[in-house]
């Protein structure tokens, strides 16, 4: 699996966007990259994936750069209940899901 | 929305003892997997399961854990003695396997904690 960096922690305004950089520059062509979430004690939530193009779902939006080096997760108006650790993982198909430090996310008030 | 559970939420033990945990997956999902939270710690894995047989482990997934799919429903993992260092939270997963996007998402259960005494 492609190595995938984050930054430790990150702050967010409640209604605003918040955005979730991660690099993985060592990404292979077959790796899609996968965003996952855990909310305090609870198990790890699937958010949304992606191989070359940007993709949106009802949860968040994820932008992959041309060369998919880099992503970026957005999450167009964080509420308090997206205060979580953010995975994000560079991997093919059917692997298993190896879990990093992640960004831990606060959104405040 | 269809969902993974697993039972029992909480399960205390006493070291030695055997335990089965107990997870339903996604119906019409083909992969299943295990993996594990110490307290304080990041999730990892520890085994997947497809077509009837384990398909990858890793070194925590010694003699002492077997899993199986007793029917069409059930997926369970065992721990035939536990020791104190087994006490974790336990999340079961699935995944749908060849869909049309390529991808395989996986969907996690909300966990079973185990507690070793």
């Amino acid at each position: 699996d492609a190595k995938t960096t984050q930054p430790t922690s990150m702050d967010c305004a409640e209604g605003r966007a918040a955005n979730l950089p991660c690099n993985h520059s060592t990404i292979s062509g077959n790796e899609y990259v996968y965003w996952y979430r855990q909310i305090h004690s609870q198990g790890p939530q699937y958010i949304i994936h992606g191989l070359k193009n940007n993709e949106t779902n009802e949860m968040a939006s994820l932008i992959i750069t041309e060369d998919r080096k880099s992503s970026t997760l957005i999450l167009p108006h964080a509420t308090l209940r997206d205060t979580a650790v953010y995975y994000c993982i560079a991997k093919t198909s059917y692997d298993k899901v190896i879990f990093g430090p992640g960004t831990s996310l606060s959104v405040i008030p | 929305e269809p969902e993974v559970t697993q039972t029992p939420s909480h399960q205390v033990t006493q070291m030695g003892q055997e335990v089965i945990l107990r997870c339903v997956p996604i119906s019409n999902h083909l992969y299943f997997y295990w993996y594990r939270q110490i307290l304080g710690q990041k999730v990892e894995f520890l085994v997947s399961f497809y077509n009837n047989e384990i398909s990858e482990k890793s070194e925590i997934f010694d003699d002492q854990f077997s899993v199986e799919r007793p029917d069409g429903s059930n997926f369970t993992l065992k721990i035939r003695s536990t020791k104190l260092e087994d006490s974790a939270m336990y999340f079961c997963a699935s995944s749908a396997g060849r869909t049309g996007s390529g991808a395989n998402e996986q969907f996690f259960g909300p966990g079973t904690r185990l507690t070793v005494l």
